[in-house]
């Protein structure tokens, strides 16, 4: 089946600290998108990436397409950046089946 | 835009009896989604629909399983009867059409126990 690995699976940075999260994918990547879930349990929406790069804010992300990756680059960590980051992608074939991955459990510390 | 509306937050329920999870999509999306969320086995799709329509439901863990979307804003999750391993947070999403290249957002979650 298709695989989804996240890395690395736990960070622990100093505030204003620079971070990359990676995310592979066995299959080809189509829809990818970003997640970050807040100690609170919530899930946002970060970026709809499938290609390319997109900045907000102090995040950004690339996703190259032809090589089954995406990077998550956060910049000047804050604390509330804390929480568990997820990237997703659907199953091909034209379906909504997205696969998330393992995550990456981020911590900033004051 | 409310986003995806969810309840209850909170569910306590004994094993045997029947429990009902809501979801409220925001409003215009065409699809809908039902995750769970174990630390076990992370994040799994359970069912989607289109346009309230179930498209892929191998999701669904078993028959004590049902969702349905009787109209574009409303779809409910029903385990009957529940189990202690059916303890999780389950989630609620909704979209656009993907060919308009449309993020996924999430409700908040519904916390279930099962005792």
């Amino acid at each position: 089946g298709i695989q989804v690995e996240q890395s690395p699976p736990d960070l622990i940075l100093q505030e204003g600290a620079n971070s990359t999260l990676r995310c592979n994918f066995s299959d080809s990547v189509n829809n990818l998108q970003w997640f970050h879930q807040n100690p609170w349990g919530q899930l946002i929406n970060l970026f709809y990436i499938p290609s390319g790069t997109k900045q907000n804010g102090r995040l950004s992300a690339t996703t190259v397409a032809t090589e089954r990756y995406s990077l998550l680059y956060i910049s000047s960590s804050q604390t509330t950046d804390s929480g568990v980051y997820f990237c997703a992608d659907p199953v091909p074939s034209g379906t909504y089946k997205y696969i998330f991955g393992t995550g990456t459990r981020l911590k900033v510390l004051a | 835009d409310a986003g995806v509306i969810q309840s209850p937050r909170h569910e306590v329920t004994e094993m045997g009896q029947e429990v009902t999870l809501r979801c409220k999509p925001i409003s215009g999306h065409d699809y809908l989604f039902w995750y769970r969320q174990t630390m076990m086995r992370g994040l799994e799709l359970l069912i989607y629909f289109n346009n309230n329509v179930p498209i892929d439901d191998s999701g669904m863990p078993e028959d004590r399983f049902s969702a349905k979307m009787p109209n574009a804003s409303f779809s409910t999750l029903k385990i009957q009867p529940s189990e202690p391993r059916d303890s999780a947070v389950y989630f609620c999403a909704s979209s656009f059409d993907w060919q308009d290249h449309s993020p996924l957002h999430f409700g908040n979650g519904t916390r279930l126990t099962v005792t």
